[in-house]
């Protein structure tokens, strides 16, 4: 099956600027994270849906950050404006929902943020 | 709230050696699962070992093998037979049912040819 494809792998932008990225889970994933991952760091939930409802936001900056996942498949992270402490990983995950006997999260390869 | 913390930032082991990555964590829950990941200079979380906290015996893949002690919160990983394609950063995680993973700060391991 194929994995969790994200885009653009690699980002570059100024500081004030905006930027968005996407993620496409494993066809049937009901569930969808977003993690950010400082250098050096573990990586850190920003947002978890379950089809297209969000159940854990709680670690969002709302200020600048947003999120969707409008059909319950494919997903948008936003940053707008960007701040130099954004500059991280940026990893999508999906598995199947809950109540499927299945946590195995699946990853993509990331998108990698620098803020200038 | 859950935590996970990994106390070895950087660990090295000769080729075909066996090393150990300690793994502690706090929580209240009784039922919840265990993850060893490792991710490798692509990025690309890997998921090597998986523990059922409900299960006593203790999770084996291949080379990769845990020690699981419930009530002392402590999730260490053994990697036998130490290869070069095992250098990698490997992080410990802790989820709860279908919630978030909530990760370590993660163990560079380096290995020696």
């Amino acid at each position: 099956e194929a994995g969790v494809a994200q885009s653009p792998r690699y980002k570059i932008i100024e500081k004030r600027q905006s930027v968005a990225f996407w993620c496409n889970p494993i066809s049937g994933h009901a569930t969808l994270y977003w993690y950010q991952q400082i250098l050096g760091q573990g990586p850190k939930l920003l947002i978890q849906f379950q089809n297209n409802g969000v159940v854990d936001d709680s670690q969002l900056p709302k200020d600048r950050f947003s999120a969707e996942r409008l059909k319950g498949v494919d997903s948008t992270l936003k940053i707008q404006p960007a701040k130099l402490e954004d500059s991280a990983v940026y990893l999508c995950a999906s598995s199947w929902g809950p109540g499927s006997g299945n946590t195995e999260a699946f990853f993509g390869q990331g998108t990698r943020l620098t803020v200038v | 709230a859950q935590t996970v913390t990994q106390s070895q930032p950087e660990m090295s082991v000769q080729e075909a050696e066996t090393v150990t990555l300690s793994c502690t964590y706090d929580t209240s829950e009784s039922d919840y699962y265990l993850f060893w990941y490792k991710q490798p200079p692509s990025r690309q979380m890997i998921l090597v070992i998986r523990q059922e906290a409900y299960k006593q015996q203790n999770a084996t893949e291949n080379r990769f093998s845990v020690n699981f002690q419930k009530a002392a919160k402590s999730f260490s990983l053994k990697i036998s037979d130490s290869q070069l394609g095992d250098a990698a950063m490997y992080f410990c995680a802790y989820r709860r049912g279908a919630q978030k993973l909530v990760f370590g700060q993660g163990t560079r391991l380096t290995i020696n040819p």
